[in-house]
């Protein structure tokens, strides 16, 4: 088993420009979850999703949207990124409390 | 809201030695606990849980914890620290449905010198 996986590892934007991160899991986990790390903040939610097709927000979900079409995959779009949207993306997925995390998505917008 | 707070941000403790990383919440509905450990440019790796139980837990790589609900503490502790322990950590809680987002701490960086 892969576990929870992410795609890209690295990314850099230009300010405006969009782009869409994926993560997949293949332990037929229900729960899915995007955060973000920065230096000294440890990890805030941005979206979550408790199944296929539904989404909800979490602590920091500006500028940020996400889709859930398939329970293995969960999307993040930045439709417009910003400098403050640089950050260390994290995914991880559920079944009941423990949490699983893929190894994560550098973005460097400027 | 839930809450954690880490008190230290960076602990440097020499090679052997015991180290206690500190983690206290606030929730005013039944929590799980976690400890996270994040090593230089990976993911996040389980270390140990609380959910429910003996407030003794064991977690891998020799770490325990001890839950103290009249606290409100759930402190990491190591009785003999490696070169590899050198890694961030991170506490975390979860709202008693599960299905909610973790709540983390701000990290405690561990160093450990020779």
């Amino acid at each position: 088993n892969a576990g929870v996986t992410q795609t890209p590892k690295f990314r850099v934007l230009k300010t405006g420009q969009s782009m869409t991160l994926l993560c997949a899991q293949d332990m037929n986990h229900e729960y899915m979850y995007w955060y973000r790390q920065d230096p000294g903040m440890g990890l805030r939610l941005i979206h979550y999703s408790v199944g296929e097709g539904t989404t909800a927000k979490g602590e920091v979900p500006d500028g940020y949207n996400v889709s859930r079409l398939k329970k293995q995959n969960f999307l993040l779009g930045l439709e417009s990124a910003a400098p403050s949207q640089t950050s260390v993306y994290f995914c991880a997925s559920s079944y009941v409390r423990e949490q699983f995390f893929g190894p994560g998505t550098r973005l460097t917008v400027l | 809201a839930q809450s954690v707070t880490q008190l230290d941000s960076q602990v440097p403790v020499f090679e052997e030695a015991p180290v206690e990383l500190r983690c206290n919440y606030s929730s005013s509905v039944s929590v799980y606990l976690f400890w996270y450990v994040q090593y230089p440019n990976q993911g996040l790796q389980l270390l140990l849980k609380y959910l429910s139980g003996s407030t003794l837990v064991k977690g891998i790589n020799g770490f325990e914890a001890e839950f103290n609900k009249s606290q409100t503490s759930f402190h990491l502790r190591k009785p003999s620290v490696h070169i590899s322990d050198t890694a961030e950590y991170f506490c975390a809680t979860l709202p008693g449905g599960g299905a909610d987002g973790l709540t983390f701490g701000k990290g405690t960086h561990l160093i450990i010198q020779p």
